[in-house]
């Protein structure tokens, strides 16, 4: 069975740019988080999505958004790139509530 | 808040044990995790507790103390392929139980 899967791996836009990172969860698995970790520092949590409503968001701007598609598929849109969004943005799904998460390998972001 | 917090670095010999702890606000805990994390790559899942006591896996155990707010975890035998950054996340018992993670502890094992 295919893991979490995460596209593109590696991407390096210019500040100002917009973004759009995507994540395939386990087959099966209805909710999706999206995590932001700056190197040397644990993942910080932006948005959690079950059954493709917003069920949770960490203390991110408005430039950041995301959705869940009926097959259970997420999208992270980051607008208004700065370069402190340069990160490591993980995605990670789980089968229910009080479940671990499964990550996927993350896309590396470089904004320069 | 929902603060975590663990240990920034740790550094042990080859076939030693070292433990690596954890410290959360009990307010709404529904569970926590320990993930292992190679640089580079994505977290991996080691261990969950929600109950009191220590769950052992192979080399790697891990406890809990709810009432505390207290979670470590042991690493026995250690190799220097346990080299990793070890993070400690939390469940939290509002909408949507949200992971919440500590800034993890990075392990350096010496031959």
């Amino acid at each position: 069975d295919a893991g979490v899967t995460q596209s593109p791996t590696h991407l390096i836009k210019t500040r100002g740019q917009q973004v759009t990172l995507r994540c395939s969860p386990i087959s099966g698995h209805k909710s999706v988080s999206w995590y932001q970790q700056v190197l040397g520092q644990g993942p910080q949590f932006i948005f959690q999505y079950y059954e493709k409503e917003e069920r949770g968001r960490g203390n991110f701007p408005d430039r950041f958004s995301a959705r869940q598609f009926p097959n259970y598929s997420s999208e992270l849109n980051v607008n208004a790139l700065l370069l402190g969004d340069s990160a490591l943005y993980l995605c990670a799904s789980r089968l229910r509530d009080n479940y671990g998460y499964t990550f996927g390998s993350g896309t590396r972001l470089t904004v320069v | 808040g929902q603060n975590i917090d663990q240990p920034t670095e740790m550094t042990a010999t080859e076939g030693a044990i070292v433990q690596i702890n954890c410290t959360y606000q009990t307010s709404g805990f529904n569970g926590l995790f320990w993930y292992q994390q190679h640089a580079g790559e994505a977290p991996t899942f080691l261990s969950y507790n929600v109950l009191d006591g220590l769950e052992e896996k192979g080399r790697f155990s891990s406890f809990l103390s709810r009432s505390k707010g207290y979670s470590y975890l042991l690493l026995k035998e250690l190799q220097m392929k346990d080299s990793a950054s070890y993070l400690c996340a939390v469940l939290w018992n509002n909408a949507g139980n949200m992971l919440t993670f500590g800034g993890g502890t990075r392990l350096m094992v010496k031959p």
